[in-house]
Parts: structure tokens; C-alpha cells; sequence
């Protein structure tokens, strides 16, 4: 089946760095990627639909200049928390689809915890 | 606005017994549902989809969910827990507002299998 990774699984920084995480699709090509946050024994929140070459599709509330995604590749999105506050600290989830449709199944990544001190 | 209640937060079973999860949703339209597990470490597995036909859908790992449009409900079954099921279900569905679409997840149910 399709498999999607991430990197890193878990990452600690220091208030006001920024933190870079990797999506990829390992065996597919992803023409549309999703990313997701998710709270402690809460429902993942989608936070952006971002589609190959071109400029990511914000969720309402959600902070463009903070969280930077940029999909250059139809294997590659990445999410970039700029400037991370320890509010930022949550799990980071991104899903593929292997199709164009939306209702194509999405293929979840494993995760990334982000803790900010 | 879309969105999915699962009202049970934890649910303890023994191995062996029969585990219904309980999925309600809210959306205009034909609703598109699914049904994702998540195991520590793992990412959200999809477990069984329904978008139309038959409302009895057949999903991996010996799990059926029966849609019910009276009662807005998609609820997810399965006869005979086995110690490995253990882990967080979440029950989802896609919506489309003309310019956007996503799937919109409820908040979980953690299953806990005693044996």
C-alpha cells in the first residue's frame, strides 16, 4: 500500500526558532498533501491542503506567515513552523492522496511531535 | 457546517467480545464517511469508506460499519476483539464547499481490549 513518512518523528526547540518537517510519499506520487494538528486526546484539525506547484490553501484560523508549506515536489511538502512558541507545541500530521480526487483515500504519515520550551 | 460526534471517549472490551463504536455526523449533503484507526508510532489507517450503494460496508481487519441516513449515524462493528485492535478510531467525513474540500474528524474513541 501507499506509504507516506515524515521526518523527524520528534523534535524539542527553543521559543522563537523555527522547525522544518518533512512529508514525503515513498512510493506514489502526490499531486495533493494535507496537514493536520492534532492535541492530546483531541480530532486532527486539517491546517492546509497544499498542491504541487503552487501555493498552499490555508484553513481558516490558521496562521499563514507562521506555518510556511511549500510542496516543490509531487514526493516532498514540507511544513515549516517559523518563529515557534511553546502554544505551536502539538502533534504534526500530514496525509497524501494518490489520485486528484479529494474523496481519494488519504495515506496518513506517522506523525511529528513538536514540543516547544 | 460539517461535523462528527463520536460520543464515546474510552471504550474497555474483552477479547473476544463483539465492540460497536458510535459515529454521528452532520452534513447537508450525501455524506461521504470513513473510518481511520490510529496505533502509537503508526499513521491513521483507513479501515473502511462508504460514498454510496450497499450501507453495510466491509473494511480491513474484519470491521463493517452500517450507514443509517434516519439517524445520521455510521457506527463501526466488529464481532470478536482480538488484543491487537486496541488503539484510537476516528470516524470522518468529507465535505465540499464548492472551493474547498476536507474531511472533518470526530474526536476519537481510544479502545482499550482486556484479555
Amino acid at each position: 500500500g501507499a506509504v507516506v513518512s515524515q521526518h523527524p518523528s520528534w523534535v524539542i526547540c527553543k521559543s522563537g526558532t523555527s522547525v522544518k518537517i518533512e512529508c514525503r510519499s515513498l512510493d506514489f506520487q502526490a499531486t495533493t498533501m494535507f496537514w493536520y494538528r492534532q492535541f492530546p486526546k483531541q480530532s486532527l484539525m486539517l491546517m492546509a491542503t497544499s498542491n504541487e506547484g503552487s501555493k498552499a490553501t490555508y484553513e481558516q484560523g490558521v496562521e499563514k506567515d507562521k506555518f510556511l508549506i511549500n510542496h516543490a515536489s509531487l514526493t516532498l511538502s514540507t511544513l515549516t513552523v517559523t518563529s515557534a512558541h511553546p502554544e505551536d507545541s502539538s502533534f504534526y500530521i500530514c496525509s497524501a492522496i494518490t489520485g486528484t480526487a479529494s474523496t481519494d483515500t488519504q495515506y496518513f504519515g506517522p506523525g511529528t511531535r513538536l514540543t516547544v520550551l | 457546517a460539517q461535523s462528527v460526534t463520536q460520543p464515546d471517549i474510552h471504550i474497555t472490551v474483552s477479547e473476544g467480545a463483539s465492540l460497536e463504536l458510535r459515529c454521528n455526523y452532520s452534513y447537508g449533503a450525501t455524506p461521504y464517511l470513513f473510518w481511520y484507526v490510529q496505533s502509537p508510532g503508526q499513521g491513521l489507517q483507513l479501515l473502511l469508506k462508504y460514498f454510496s450503494g450497499d450501507t453495510l460496508v466491509q473494511g480491513i481487519k474484519g470491521f463493517e460499519a452500517e450507514f443509517k441516513r434516519s439517524q445520521s449515524s455510521f457506527n463501526l462493528r466488529k464481532p470478536s476483539v482480538h488484543w491487537s485492535d486496541a488503539a484510537e478510531y476516528f470516524c470522518a467525513v468529507w465535505s465540499n464547499t464548492g472551493t474547498a474540500s476536507k474531511l472533518t474528524f470526530g474526536t476519537g474513541t481510544r479502545l482499550q481490549v482486556t484479555l
